[in-house]
């Protein structure tokens, strides 16, 4: 298994471009998670997904959109990127929402910078 | 709302010695608690976890964590420090029926010299 996968590793963009961050999971996981990771504030939640074709906002969900059209992908889109989205982005999935099993496992992270 | 404090930036502990992160919660309920590892340029990995009983949970690496619900606190242990421990420590809690949304610490970054 592959567990959690996120492409690409690495991105720079420019201010008012967009672009898509890909996450994938062959742990046959219920719930997808999309976070940031910023100096000294640690993970932030951005979006989430509790079963393929929902979505909800977690804590920071401005800025951001997201999909989930498969259960084994949920993408993070960025229609219009600002300089404040320069960050490091994490993907994560669990399997259950009220079981005990509820570990979040993650991705490798996406180091995204915006000029 | 729920929220998790790592009051230590920084711990430095030399090899052999015991180690102590800590962490302190706030949260409605009962707590699910976690402690996560990180090292340089990877993604978070999963140490340990309290759901329910022994206050004592033993987890990856040699770690354990002890669950104290008086004073809301879930330090994270081990009886000697590697080197290969240096790395920074999230600690995360989400209560029973928030549909498993976690909230992490700041953070506590583990430097282990010889």
């Amino acid at each position: 298994n592959a567990g959690v996968t996120q492409t690409p590793k690495f991105r720079v963009l420019k201010t008012g471009q967009s672009m898509t961050l890909l996450c994938a999971q062959d742990m046959n996981h219920e719930y997808m998670y999309w976070y940031r990771q910023d100096p000294g504030m640690g993970l932030r939640l951005i979006h989430y997904s509790v079963g393929e074709g929902t979505t909800a906002k977690g804590e920071v969900p401005d800025g951001y959109n997201v999909s989930r059209l498969k259960k084994q992908n949920f993408l993070l889109g960025l229609e219009s990127a600002a300089p404040s989205q320069t960050s490091v982005y994490f993907c994560a999935s669990s399997y259950s929402k009220r079981g005990h099993d509820d570990t979040q496992y993650f991705g490798p992270g996406t180091r995204l910078t915006v000029l | 709302a729920q929220s998790v404090a790592q009051p230590e930036d920084q711990v430095n502990v030399a090899e052999g010695n015991p180690l102590t992160v800590k962490c302190t919660y706030s949260v409605s309920g009962n707590p699910y608690l976690f402690w996560y590892v990180q090292y340089p340029n990877r993604g978070l990995q999963f140490l340990l976890k309290y759901i329910t009983g022994d206050n004592l949970v033993k987890g990856s690496y040699g770690f354990e964590a002890e669950f104290n619900k008086s004073q809301t606190s879930f330090h994270l242990k081990k009886p000697s420090a590697l080197v290969s421990d240096s790395a920074l420590y999230f600690c995360a809690v989400r209560a029973t029926g928030t549909a498993s949304k976690l909230t992490f610490g700041t953070g506590t970054r583990l430097q282990v010299t010889l």
